[in-house]
């Protein structure tokens, strides 16, 4: 079956603009993550949702970074007014069962560079 | 609080085996054990869940020592294939529903 996707692939922006970054769980996942990875680092959780529960947004670096998941399915990652040290690659990931120790299924990513 | 891994990177010959320590400050729940190729996402391998338990995957196994706080991942007959970065992630008994904290990743290279 189809697995996590994520548009677009890569993206490039000038410092000051918004982004938005999009992510398709695998249907029928009720978790769904968001990550960021910087070059040889490890992964940076920025926020989590759940079902219909309030998301879990413990790891967004700013109030620039906010996120959306419309429907229990689709999730939109945003940053307003980027900075250079956004630039990084964003994984989504999505599990059958959120919390409780769920595998976790990651897409390719967004590789984003803020020029 | 973030899981220290270690080591930091490592290089094997094929055919070798390696060991991968992830360790916490904070008593843990489960552990769970990833792996990143070069330029891909990364692939789930395990979870432990219990004190103890012990996992394998291919030649890739996993245990888990809940009073040490710590889990290994042994890597055994290292193949070309398991070249990548490999995470932890670990889950806290007292803030449950959470999501998992990830170690900064042990890169290996297994070379001919």
């Amino acid at each position: 079956g189809a697995g996590v996707s994520q548009s677009p692939s890569n993206k490039v922006t000038e410092k000051g603009k918004d982004v938005e970054l999009r992510c398709d769980p695998i249907s029928g996942h009720t978790a769904l993550y968001w990550y960021r990875q910087s070059l040889g680092q490890g992964l940076e959780f920025l926020i989590y949702f759940q079902g219909n529960s309030a998301p879990d947004k413990s790891g967004l670096p700013s109030d620039r970074f906010s996120a959306e998941r419309t429907g229990g399915s689709v999730s939109t990652l945003t940053i307003q007014r980027t900075q250079q040290e956004d630039s990084a690659v964003y994984l989504c990931a999505s599990s059958p069962r959120g919390g409780l120790a769920g595998e976790q299924y990651f897409g390719p990513g967004t590789r984003l560079t803020v020029t | 609080q973030q899981p220290v891994q270690s080591p930091q990177a490592v290089i094997l010959r094929e055919g070798e085996d390696a060991v991968i320590n992830c360790s916490s400050s904070k008593a843990l729940y489960s552990v769970h054990w990833y792996r990143q190729k070069h330029g891909e996402a990364p692939v789930f391998l395990m979870i432990l869940l219990k004190g103890g338990e012990q996992k394998g995957h291919e030649k890739i196994s996993a245990s888990f020592n809940e009073k040490k706080q710590q889990s290994s991942l042994y890597l055994t007959a290292s193949q070309l294939s398991y070249s990548g970065t490999y995470f932890c992630g670990t889950e806290s008994p007292i803030v449950r529903n959470t999501p998992l904290v990830f170690g900064k990743g042990t890169r290996l290279s297994v070379i001919a």
